[in-house]
């Protein structure tokens, strides 16, 4: 089952404007982590958050996390047409040290940055 | 430092068949964990192995297996293809596994007829 539930499912913006996606899970986690999918490809690891941080940057990339809302929100600044992709929030759950490797993913949003 | 490598890349087998698919993880890494991506299901964890041994698996049937050997490396064999198992097959590997970043590779996509 996908613990990640994304917001928007699509989006669709303008080279320089700025892109905000949402992400929520229903489970405690240990660390929520973004990835970027160019279509069909394999996946690249954006930005690593734990559970006891609240906001952490990477160049354009901003993400928040509120654990007691169970939601995360990822902006990219000044968008390229570059940034054109999907992109997917994925948890690791806090389950007494057995979840072992499992990530739990997100449906993911797309994002498309018109030039 | 190389990243995650996967091969094939590209697969095409008939129902009925079985494949094996291959991962070799970033240099260190001791945990590969493996994925299926499907346009109806997303991305769904299939197991996880670290100094060969499984220690995790997800919900899918017996006919989806893997291992690891002691360079870590590891493959995952699918018998008795049938077509929902046409999918883009990640890999992914971490140091440890539990709380650390996953690197995935660009994974292997297989088409079955």
């Amino acid at each position: 089952s996908q613990q990640g539930e994304e917001d928007p499912q699509a989006l669709s913006i303008q080279e320089g404007e700025n892109a905000t996606m949402n992400c929520s899970y229903k489970t405690s986690i240990n660390n929520l982590q973004w990835y970027r999918q160019n279509s069909g490809r394999g996946l690249v690891h954006l930005i690593l958050i734990r559970s006891n941080e609240r906001e952490k940057h990477s160049g354009r990339l901003r993400v928040t996390l509120d654990t007691s809302k169970k939601s995360s929100s990822l902006l990219i600044t000044a968008s390229r047409a570059a940034d054109t992709a999907s992109y997917f929030c994925a948890t690791d759950p806090n389950a007494g040290g057995t979840s072992y490797g499992k990530l739990t993913f997100g449906q993911g949003t797309i994002l498309t940055v018109h030039p | 430092k190389a990243g995650v490598t996967q091969t094939p890349r590209y697969l095409i087998k008939t129902r009925g068949q079985q494949v094996t698919l291959s991962c070799s993880p970033i240099s260190g890494h001791r945990s590969v964990s493996w994925y299926q991506q499907t346009p109806g299901q997303g991305l769904q964890f299939l197991f996880e192995y670290f100094s060969e041994t499984q220690r995790n698996k997800g919900n899918f049937p017996g006919r989806f297996s893997g291992r690891q050997f002691s360079n870590s490396r590891s493959e995952m064999n699918v018998s008795t293809l049938e077509l929902g198992d046409s999918a883009l097959y990640l890999c992914a590997s971490a140091r440890l596994g539990h709380t650390d970043t996953q690197y995935f590779g660009p994974g292997t996509r297989l088409t079955v007829l």
